[in-house]
């Protein structure tokens, strides 16, 4: 029973296509967030939403459009890729983050963006 | 403002060897600490985490972390390591008052047999 799932595990496209993957969640959470994981394996966050509402909003291309159906799901849209966007996308969900609260962060499995 | 730095961003050890991975953090309110793994071709997942319950916690497949305010550290350790260890470790800091928590750079572990 997959917590939080991604789709699809691997995209190869080429420059200037437009491209989406999609996340869900079934651990109830109201916080979903976009990560993204460059070839060092440093991970930044690009987005978080928390109950369908943009709650942040990192310094991404607006190229990458977020949409958040319900809370449950929160894909993530690319146009015009470039290949600078290769990389691995995280999708990952918790608890709320606001306040004197820490509730820790259950990622998706990955999936793996090649633009060539 | 929170950051987190993690002291050498590869560790190599031999299995059965004492495992120590170093996490430095900066917060102006008291913090809420995380270690995460990844396995290769996998997402993150939780190892352990302080939420100022106790200064030494236990996590997962045998790792701990103490916290120590004097030294803003939270260092994770693992007395024996095993060569299903190896993978990438992400240390994490939410302070109580920020929205969303700070991933260090991470520390790849190696394990040789």
């Amino acid at each position: 029973d997959t917590a939080v799932s991604q789709t699809p595990k691997y995209l190869v496209t080429q420059m200037g296509n437009d491209k989406s993957i999609k996340c869900e969640q079934n651990l109830g959470h109201d916080t979903m967030y976009w990560y993204k994981q460059d070839s060092k394996k440093f991970l930044k966050i690009m987005f978080s939403y928390n109950n369908k509402e943009l709650i942040i909003n990192e310094t991404v291309p607006n190229r990458f459009s977020p949409k958040s159906p319900d809370k449950a799901h929160l894909n993530l849209h690319i146009n015009s890729l470039e290949l600078g966007d290769s990389a691995v996308y995280f999708c990952a969900s918790s608890q709320p983050q606001t306040g004197e609260i820490g509730y820790e962060q259950y990622f998706g499995p990955g999936t793996r963006l090649t633009v060539t | 403002a929170q950051s987190v730095t993690q002291l050498g961003s590869h560790v190599s050890v031999s299995e059965g060897a004492l495992v120590l991975l170093r996490c430095n953090y900066s917060s102006s309110v008291p913090p809420y600490l995380f270690w995460y793994v990844q396995y290769p071709n996998q997402g993150l997942q939780l190892l352990l985490k302080y939420t100022s319950a106790a200064t030494l916690v236990k996590g997962i497949n045998g790792f701990e972390a103490e916290f120590k305010k004097s030294e803003t550290s939270f260092h994770l350790t693992k007395p024996s390591a095993h060569m299903s260890d190896a993978a990438e470790y992400f240390c994490a800091v939410k302070s109580n008052n920020a929205g969303k928590s700070t991933f260090g750079d991470g520390t790849t572990l190696t394990v040789k047999p």
